[in-house]
């Protein structure tokens, strides 16, 4: 069965670090696009990352600089270091995996990260 | 990259259809055929509905379907049933992913 699960998540003051984990099974994270989407509480979906599978990284405006999109091949397993983190960052964190269309098709549960003092 | 438009809310009777719209502009929906919808219901993670536009992935119901005209896209839901009641996503892939800012469908 194809599936994501994240993990990481949890309350951080401003200007902490954090590092997601969003474990894969039943495909090959190093084969596919990997993003990282996050919601706002009562907002949005917004998308924050993506590593290709050739190993090229982009990240939304927002969280350029701060952020870091990374994987694990042995471990097939996706990273975000979370640098810098504001409370507009808080947020919950999805991973998903992109198909060859770029249709965010697998999505994970999701790991809630909150940033406040 | 603006977010897509959508309206904020609709809603329906039990057994009727309705269309929710995504615009965007000609450097993103009206520029690719990669529009795709989601459906979000309270506390869970967002599910693919509509992908490329118009095709369903395998399990969901035919009753969903997308369309394209111009830079506006359109998820269309009929035979309204209750379980549909959620917010609705949809996205476009133009180099990076930008989603619309979501729709809660109301099932009266």
């Amino acid at each position: 069965e194809v599936q994501l699960v994240e993990t990481g998540g949890g309350l951080i003051q401003p200007g902490g670090s954090l590092r997601l984990s969003c474990a894969a099974s039943g495909f090959t994270v190093s084969s596919n696009y990997m993003s990282w989407v996050r919601q706002a509480p009562g907002k949005g979906l917004e998308w924050v990352s993506v590593i290709y599978s050739g190993g090229s990284t982009y990240y939304a405006d927002s969280v350029k600089g701060r952020f870091t999109i990374s994987r694990d091949n042995s471990k097939n397993t996706l990273y975000l270091q979370m640098n810098s983190l504001r409370a507009e960052d808080t947020a919950v964190y999805y991973c998903a995996r992109a198909s060859a269309a770029n249709t965010l098709d697998v999505w994970g549960k999701g790991t809630t990260v909150t940033v406040s003092s | 990259q603006s977010a897509l438009t959508q309206p904020a809310s609709v809603s329906g009777s039990p057994g009727q259809s309705i269309t929710i719209s995504c615009t965007g502009t000609s450097s993103d929906v009206g520029s690719y055929n990669l529009v795709s919808w989601y459906q979000q219901h309270p506390g869970k993670a967002p599910k693919l509905m509509i992908y490329e536009g118009s095709k369903r992935p395998s399990g969901v119901s035919n009753r969903f379907s997308g369309s394209k005209s111009g830079n506006t896209a359109s998820l269309t839901i009929s035979g309204l049933q209750a379980e549909d009641e959620a917010d609705y996503y949809c996205c476009s892939y133009a180099g990076i992913w930008v989603f619309g800012g979501g729709t809660k469908l109301t099932v009266l």
